[in-house]
C-alpha cells in the first residue's frame, strides 16, 4: 500500500465549477502538507502549503487538512481553463537533517472545459 | 522559474551504458534532491544532498549514485542503465529553515532502449 493515495482521474469539469481534489495517507508522522500544480512537460510548482490540521485559503484555492482522518483536500472555486493541469499532493514528516523529503501522491489530471 | 537548470533535457541511451544527469542551481540553496516521475507513482525521491559532499538515499535509490562537489551542482549517475530507469527525472532545491519551499527544475526525459 502506498503511503499517499490520490485518485489519478482524469477529471473533467466545465468552466466555473468547483473542483475538489483529495488525498489520503497512512503515515501519522506527516506534518507538512502541500499541493503542487504541474503543467504538461513542466516541473511541479508549489500551490498551497499547510502545517498540521486546518484550512488555508489563497484566492480561489482552499486547502484543508484533517489529520484525525488522514485526509487532505484542495478546492478550486470558479475554475478556469488555465487551471487545467496535473495536481499533486505531497507530504513530509518535517525536516530531516534540514531536508524536506517529500512523499507524493500519484497526481490527478484535471481539465477545465470552456 | 527558480534558478535551476537540468541537462540534458532529453536523452536516449542503450541498456548497460552509464548516464549522468546534471542539476545546476544559481540560488545557493543548501539542499538538493533528485526525484523520478512515473505514471501511477507520482514523484519518488531517489537521493538528496544536505551539503557539499553530504548525500543520503531516498525511497528508490537502487541503481543510482549521486555526487555534489560544489554547492551549485548535483549529479545523478545511472551506472548501468536499465529499461526500468526510463522515466522523467526532476531536480529540486530548498533552503535551510522551517517551512521552506522546494523548487523544481524542468525535468530530464530519459529513455533507455
Amino acid at each position: 500500500q502506498k503511503e499517499v493515495e490520490q485518485d489519478p482521474g482524469p477529471l473533467s469539469v466545465p468552466e466555473g465549477a468547483i473542483v475538489s481534489l483529495n488525498c489520503t495517507y497512512s503515515n501519522s508522522a506527516f506534518q507538512y502538507f502541500m499541493w503542487y500544480r504541474q503543467y504538461s512537460r513542466k516541473g511541479p510548482e508549489l500551490l498551497m502549503y499547510t502545517y498540521s490540521s486546518g484550512n488555508k485559503e489563497d484566492g480561489r484555492f482552499t486547502a484543508q487538512v484533517d489529520k484525525s482522518s488522514k485526509y487532505i483536500s484542495l478546492f478550486i472555486r470558479d475554475s478556469q481553463p488555465s487551471d487545467s493541469a496535473t495536481y499533486l499532493c505531497a507530504m513530509s514528516p518535517g525536516q530531516i537533517q534540514g531536508a524536506q523529503k517529500l512523499v507524493f501522491g500519484q497526481g490527478t489530471r484535471l481539465t477545465i472545459n470552456p | 522559474d527558480a534558478g535551476i537548470t537540468q541537462s540534458p533535457r532529453h536523452k536516449v541511451t542503450e541498456t548497460g551504458t552509464p548516464v549522468t544527469l546534471r542539476c545546476h542551481q544559481t540560488e545557493n540553496h543548501r539542499y538538493m534532491y533528485w526525484y523520478r516521475q512515473d505514471p501511477g507513482h507520482g514523484l519518488r525521491l531517489i537521493h538528496y544532498s544536505y551539503g557539499v559532499k553530504d548525500t543520503d538515499k531516498g525511497e528508490v535509490s537502487d541503481g543510482y549514485s549521486v555526487s555534489r562537489s560544489k554547492t551549485e551542482d548535483f549529479l545523478l549517475t545511472l551506472e548501468s542503465a536499465t529499461s526500468s530507469q526510463t522515466s522523467v527525472y526532476f531536480c529540486a532545491i530548498s533552503a535551510y529553515g522551517p517551512n521552506t519551499e522546494a523548487f523544481f527544475g524542468q525535468g530530464t526525459r530519459l529513455t533507455v532502449v
